[in-house]
């Protein structure tokens, strides 16, 4: 149980071009879900905080409107990268919260890569 | 939220037993203690949770002393593909915290 899926596992697209990522629970309801950036030998950087039904509250640092979050269910949250450049190319990586628990299930991460 | 330290690197052989400690000296009342394992170009995976004492499952034990300020996982007998790198992460499970991810421990099992 509690698996998370990603979609697409790996993009490349054109500077200035935009990149949609979904993420899915698969057998769970997750009120909450998150989005992290991974750079290489790196640790996970968290992103944002998607709630259903709500805005998305984002860390100090990422621009709101280059990274579009949109949670329209219980199971699908996705992550927008807008007008993308080469310094977007990164590992980006969503988990559901299981509801009234701490624990997070990733999904597989989602390979960007911008030219 | 609690901040972390584990060891960088740890170097095992298949077969051994290894143990990973990580230090959360100020670990609050209501915080749980988390262990993922990431692999490359993988999204982490849901290892342990504890509290308090001792927690087994099918993969790992979770060792926490009385003081909560630190925490142990113990991998038995592992393998080539345990291979990977391991995030000690302290939370509360009220489903209101977000989990800050340390630079975890970098586990090498040679044959």
């Amino acid at each position: 149980g509690a698996v998370v899926s990603q979609h697409p596992s790996w993009v490349i697209c054109k500077s200035g071009t935009s990149v949609k990522i979904e993420c899915r629970s698969l057998d769970f309801q997750a009120t909450t879900m998150f989005w992290y950036r991974q750079f290489p030998k790196q640790s996970l950087m968290l992103m944002a905080t998607s709630n259903e039904g709500s805005k998305a509250t984002y860390e100090q640092g990422v621009e709101k409107d280059k990274f579009l979050i949109n949670h329209a269910s219980l199971t699908l949250s996705t992550l927008t990268v807008t007008s993308a450049h080469p310094e977007d190319s990164s590992f980006y990586i969503c988990s559901a919260r299981l509801d009234y628990t701490d624990t997070q299930y990733f999904g597989p991460g989602t390979r960007l890569t911008v030219l | 939220l609690a901040k972390t330290t584990q060891p960088i690197s740890m170097d095992s052989y298949e077969g051994q037993e290894v143990n990973i400690t990580c230090s959360h000296n100020n670990i609050a009342t209501n915080d749980y203690i988390t262990w993922y394992q990431q692999f490359p170009s993988q999204g982490p995976r849901f290892i342990i949770q504890g509290y308090k004492t001792k927690v087994t499952n099918e993969v790992a034990s979770l060792f926490i002393p009385a003081d909560r300020k630190s925490s142990t996982l113990s991998l038995p007998r592992v393998s080539l593909s345990d291979t990977a790198v391991y995030y000690c992460l302290v939370g509360t499970n009220s489903g209101y915290s977000t989990l800050t991810f340390g630079k975890g421990t970098m586990l090498l099992v040679s044959p």
